[in-house]
């Protein structure tokens, strides 16, 4: 079976612009959640959803959106990206609704410049 | 507020010596409690986590995790560290039923 899927898996854009990164769970998981990873730390929670309905929010700016649709697969998006969004953006997907283990994907490596 | 420590940014070990990293977490109620591994250029893969019962618990590629609920300490072992061990070590809690909180890491440098 395929694990967590992420695309793209690098990009890189300027401020300002606006990005969206996208996520396919495991077959059978419905609930996906973001994570942001910026060098040197650890993953940071940004949104879960279960069953296309946003669970959780982190502490991110509203710049940051999220929505997963009826195949249960996922966008994150991110409008007018600052230096400070450059970061490694992981998907991670779930058989539980709640608190589980994740399955993370590779993530995509956004640099903003 | 629910937090993870990890208080060693990087430890190196012998290959074939043994290993501990640290884990401390503040919750307040029971945890659920996580050890991922990234490698380099990979995502996050779970080694073990604790839910209940044994406070012992084991993982794959040899690991294992002692829940202690008076130290509020969740560290991992493994008796004999082989080189392709290397990699970057996260703690975590689950919190808030949608949420994983994650520590900053411990980087395991694995010298032949």
């Amino acid at each position: 079976d395929a694990g967590v899927t992420q695309s793209p898996t690098h990009l890189i854009k300027t401020r300002g612009q606006h990005v969206t990164l996208r996520c396919s769970p495991i077959s059978g998981h419905k609930s996906v959640s973001w994570y942001q990873q910026v060098l040197g730390q650890g993953p940071q929670f940004i949104f879960q959803y279960y069953e296309k309905e946003e669970r959780g929010r982190g502490n991110f700016p509203d710049r940051f959106s999220a929505r997963q649709f009826p195949n249960y697969s996922s966008e994150l998006n991110v409008n007018a990206l600052l230096l400070g969004d450059s970061a490694l953006y992981l998907c991670a997907s779930s058989q539980a609704k709640e608190t589980g283990e994740l399955f993370f994907g590779e993530g995509s490596r956004l640099t903003v410049l | 507020a629910q937090s993870v420590t990890q208080p060693d940014i990087h430890i190196t070990v012998s290959e074939g010596a043994s290993l501990e990293l640290r884990c401390n977490y503040s919750y307040g109620a029971t945890p659920y409690l996580f050890w991922y591994v990234q490698s380099p250029g990979q995502g996050l893969q779970l080694l073990l986590k604790y839910f209940s019962g044994d406070t012992l618990v084991q993982g794959i590629k040899g690991f294992e995790a002692e829940f202690k609920r008076s130290q509020s300490s969740f560290n991992l072992r493994k008796p004999s560290v082989h080189w392709s061990d290397a990699a970057e070590y996260f703690c975590a809690v689950g919190a808030g039923g949608f949420k994983t909180i994650f520590g900053a890491g411990t980087r395991l440098f694995v010298k032949a």
